[in-house]
């Protein structure tokens, strides 16, 4: 069974104080990595898809990258809007037209003016 | 580009009656679609996939006869909750994949808030 684990569960950052939220995810071979932010009320926005270990993709003050285990996303002097949750999910491999993404319980990310 | 929208956003009903929810893709063609449930504070589960023209695949728990489900078309998809009771009461958001842009990627909605008295 897939599994997703994002740590940690809230982040409180200070405007400007850079930080990074953790995607450990167990995939049997994995076809796709997911990041979306949400905000309270609405449905997740698409931030980045990553396919292969060693692969980074960058979008303004964030940067996301894979591993073979797990995904890092990397916030850059952080501001106040880009509080919210942060969801992560991966896709695996199966045959057929199975495109089923497995969520992680998101980090919910504050930062403070 | 890659816009998905939901109606309602939000419904209030009384139980025992159905409530329809559609799901567009707007500026694509979304030969399949997918239908998920969030309780607050909570992640999204996956309730069914949506394949246009076929019928839709449930996820195990997920009641194929309550929560019922159209793909007539390649831009809509429709979830219909029957005879609801207070425990549907949820935040159920649609996913549509854009089979023709070569990624794995899923466009969400907005949501549609649905409380059930």
């Amino acid at each position: 069974e897939d599994q997703v684990t994002q740590s940690p569960e809230a982040l409180r950052l200070q405007e400007g104080e850079s930080s990074s939220l953790n995607c450990s995810y167990t995939v049997s071979g994995l076809r796709g990595l997911f990041w979306y932010r949400q905000d309270p009320g609405k449905g997740p926005e698409f931030l980045f898809t990553l396919y292969s270990a060693g692969e980074e993709k960058e979008k303004e003050r964030l940067k996301a990258t894979l591993t073979k285990k797990e995904s890092f996303l990397h916030i850059t002097a952080p501001k106040p809007e880009d509080s919210a949750t942060y969801l992560c999910a991966v896709q695996a491999k199966r045959g057929g037209s199975n495109y089923k993404l497995t969520f992680g319980k998101g980090t919910l990310l504050t930062v403070n003016p | 580009g890659a816009v998905v929208s939901q109606h309602p956003s939000r419904v209030i009903c009384k139980s025992g009656t159905s409530v329809k929810i559609e799901c567009r893709s707007l500026d694509f063609q979304a030969t399949t679609m997918f239908w998920y449930r969030q309780f607050p504070k909570q992640s999204l589960m996956l309730m069914a996939t949506s394949n246009e023209g076929s019928k839709a695949t449930y996820e195990q728990g997920v009641e194929k006869d309550k929560f019922l489900i159209n793909h007539a078309s390649l831009t809509l998809s429709t979830l219909t909750v029957t005879s609801a009771h207070p425990e549907d009461s949820s935040f159920y958001i649609c996913s549509a994949r854009d089979a023709t842009s070569g990624t794995e990627t899923q466009y969400f909605g907005p949501g549609t808030r649905l409380l059930v008295l």
